[in-house]
């Protein structure tokens, strides 16, 4: 079964704004991370956050983790047009399986 | 160091044939994970496997679909007798055996039943 589930599914935002997508999963992780797929490619690793931090920064990207409501967020900050992707949060659990939620498409119009 | 490797990137089988996708971790990872992915739609999981050993198959169709990860050489992912709901993209990651670790993804076999 599924893990993570992103929220919304689509976001169609202006370049310069801020995207802020969701993730809910279920079980205790290890590490929740965030993944990049630009149409018909592979996956790009964006940021890992251990299940005892709270937030992260990586350049324009801030992910936050609460594990109270086993939901994290990935904030894009001043979008760019080359920012339309899929994301996608997995989850690490326990036993090291990682699952994937069914990702939020992203559109940043220019 | 080179990456997750894949091949081949395009596979197109009739209904009925073989499909044998190879995955080739990144050097020093011993974890590998299989993915399918529809068009339009996430990555579900299929299975995880570490050098000789499949941990949890449980993303795994029960039939015609299996998976290996040798001793030696890639990772397989096999589908017998193809059919036309088994063209998708299919991706393989690898992680290092420490934990708290990135996964690194492959480019996927994108596969077509005709």
């Amino acid at each position: 079964s599924q893990q993570g589930e992103e929220d919304p599914q689509a976001l169609s935002i202006q370049e310069g704004e801020n995207a802020t997508m969701n993730c809910s999963y279920k079980t205790s992780i290890n590490n929740l991370q965030w993944y990049r797929q630009n149409s018909g490619r592979g996956l790009v690793h964006l940021i890992l956050i251990r299940s005892n931090e709270r937030e992260k920064h990586s350049g324009r990207l801030r992910v936050t983790l609460d594990t109270s409501k086993k939901s994290s967020s990935l904030l894009i900050t001043a979008s760019r047009a080359a920012d339309t992707a899929s994301y996608f949060c997995a989850t690490d659990a326990m036993n090291n399986d990682m699952r994937f939620g069914a990702g939020t498409r992203l559109t940043v119009k220019p | 160091n080179a990456g997750v490797m894949q091949n081949p990137r395009h596979l197109v089988r009739r209904r009925g044939q073989e499909a044998r996708l190879r995955c080739s971790p990144m050097k020093g990872h011993s974890h590998v994970y299989w993915y399918r992915q529809l068009p339009e739609e996430g990555l579900k999981f299929m299975v995880y496997l570490q050098k000789e050993n499949i941990i949890d198959e449980s993303g795994m169709p029960k039939e015609r679909f299996s998976a290996e990860f040798p001793k030696e050489g890639p990772s397989i992912l096999r589908i017998q007798q193809v059919v036309r709901g088994d063209s998708a993209a299919y991706f393989c990651a690898s992680s290092p055996l420490q934990r708290d670790t990135e996964a690194f993804f492959g480019q996927g076999t994108r596969l077509t039943v005709v």
